[in-house]
């Protein structure tokens, strides 16, 4: 079952904020919201992760809802480099063997970046 | 720099044909993975490890093996590949193995077995 949905694609002119939207209704209480990216022909690249509160990095903003049901990831200047697909995973025990905390990747949200 | 590196990048062999794919980390990470990824499947976990000689099976473990003799290391082996394991594999590890441990990973290594 698929924990977390996603847009299969999604468009956004260069330079223009991109609003990236990820739903996990069933998200329990320790559960973490991580968000990688992968570009073209290399592996997963980590973005930001959060759990209850916004979060900002030098990548990006984490914006979570007030109820943790959805969030969404926040890049304010699309570039070319951006282009990749976005995956929005949530980390818990419940989701991985004991001790694991493994990464569950879906299928992510194509993004791409128009010049 | 800190990195993951895995070799080789591009491996083309036959069926039954032994096969190592070396993974190094220089960050002093404890928890070290591989995954696979497959069109239509996404990337899935083959196996981990929390540490030194502790390893542990992912979703898909079957035809695989490995090993944890030092931190640094942890090398994936094929003992008698098959062409269902043509695919794409990332090493990854990071810190600690808890929820808020950020996961970094290896360039990948596309393995053919014909």
């Amino acid at each position: 079952d698929a924990k977390t949905t996603q847009p299969n694609s999604m468009e956004s002119n260069e330079e223009e904020p991109v609003h990236l939207p990820c739903n996990h209704s069933t998200i329990s209480g320790t559960d973490y919201i991580h968000w990688y990216r992968q570009l073209p022909s290399q592996g997963p690249e980590y973005v930001i992760h959060g759990l209850t509160s916004n979060v900002n990095n030098r990548m990006a903003s984490l914006a979570i809802a007030e109820d943790r049901k959805s969030s969404t990831l926040i890049l304010h200047r699309a570039t070319l480099r951006d282009a990749a697909v976005y995956y929005c995973i949530l980390r818990g025990l419940a989701y991985s063997g004991a001790g694991s905390y493994q990464l569950t990747f879906g299928k992510g949200t194509k993004l791409s970046v128009i010049p | 720099e800190a990195q993951v590196t895995q070799n080789p990048r591009y491996l083309i062999t036959v069926t039954g044909k032994k096969l190592t794919v070396t993974c190094s980390q220089n960050m002093n990470h404890e928890y070290m993975s591989w995954y696979r990824q497959d069109p239509g499947l996404g990337l899935r976990q083959i196996y981990y490890s929390m540490n030194v000689e502790v390893t542990d099976k992912g979703d898909v473990p079957e035809g695989y093996k490995v090993s944890r003799k030092e931190k640094r290391n942890f090398p994936l082996i094929l003992e008698s590949p098959s062409p269902n394991q043509t695919s794409l594999y990332f090493c990854a590890s990071r810190l600690y193995p808890g929820q808020a441990s950020k996961e970094y990973f290896g360039p990948g290594t596309r393995l053919t077995v014909t």
